[in-house]
């Protein structure tokens, strides 16, 4: 079984400028979280997706952050536009209906300069 | 998160020796999940508790979950540089079985 999938691994932007991230879940998993991780910390949910309908997003910074999963399958978390402190490595994972245990993806890590 | 503590912060430890690292909160633990992650990369789910008093045991580690459901402990014997990376324990504290908080991690170095 193929596991979450994220791309791109690694990405370098400037300050101001945007950026997107790419999940596909495992596939039948049916709920999908986004987490960010700033280094030496735990991971912090952003936003999490019941099919394609968010279930939370209250910490999400929605001035800037925004998230979609149009076909209940993949997603794309974007930020726009970016600024230091957004530099951080954003985790995807994913769950079956009814389950408790999240299966993560390898994560993206971000480097805003 | 404040909400979960994990200690030690940092571990090193020589090949061959045992280890414990520590998760607590103030609050009742649903539902406990602990996790390894290599640096720069993502979690791998190790174990699930659910019960108070559970234990649970997968090649070298073992797991528990105190009566009161408050506290878990990730046991490791006689370690490997294989068990190098940083642990960390999730908890459901809603009981809502819908999302996880996360402690700070543990970090793990095994000397050969």
């Amino acid at each position: 079984e193929a596991g979450v999938a994220q791309s791109p691994r690694y990405k370098i932007i400037e300050k101001r400028q945007s950026v997107a991230f790419w999940c596909n879940p495992i596939s039948g998993h049916a709920t999908l979280y986004w987490y960010q991780q700033i280094l030496g910390q735990g991971p912090k949910l952003l936003i999490q997706f019941q099919n394609n309908g968010v279930v939370d997003d209250s910490q999400l910074p929605k001035d800037r952050f925004s998230a979609e999963r149009l076909k209940g399958v993949d997603s794309t978390l974007k930020i726009q536009p970016a600024k230091l402190e957004d530099s951080a490595v954003y985790l995807c994972a994913s769950s079956p209906r009814g389950a408790e245990t999240q299966y993560f993806g390898p994560g993206t890590r971000l480097l805003v300069l | 998160s404040q909400e979960l503590e994990q200690s030690p912060q940092s571990l090193i430890v020589q090949e061959g020796k045992n280890l414990t690292i520590n998760c607590t909160s103030s609050k009742t633990l649903y539902g406990l999940y602990w996790y390894k992650q290599k640096y720069g990369e993502g979690l791998i789910f190790l174990m699930m508790l659910q019960k108070g008093g559970e234990e649970k045991s997968h090649e070298k580690i073992t797991a528990k979950l105190d009566e009161k459901k408050q506290q878990s402990s990730l046991h490791i014997t006689a370690s490997q540089p294989s068990h190098a990376g940083i642990y960390l324990c999730g908890a459901d504290m809603s009981g809502s079985a819908r999302q996880l908080t996360f402690g700070s991690g543990t970090q793990l170095t095994v000397l050969p």
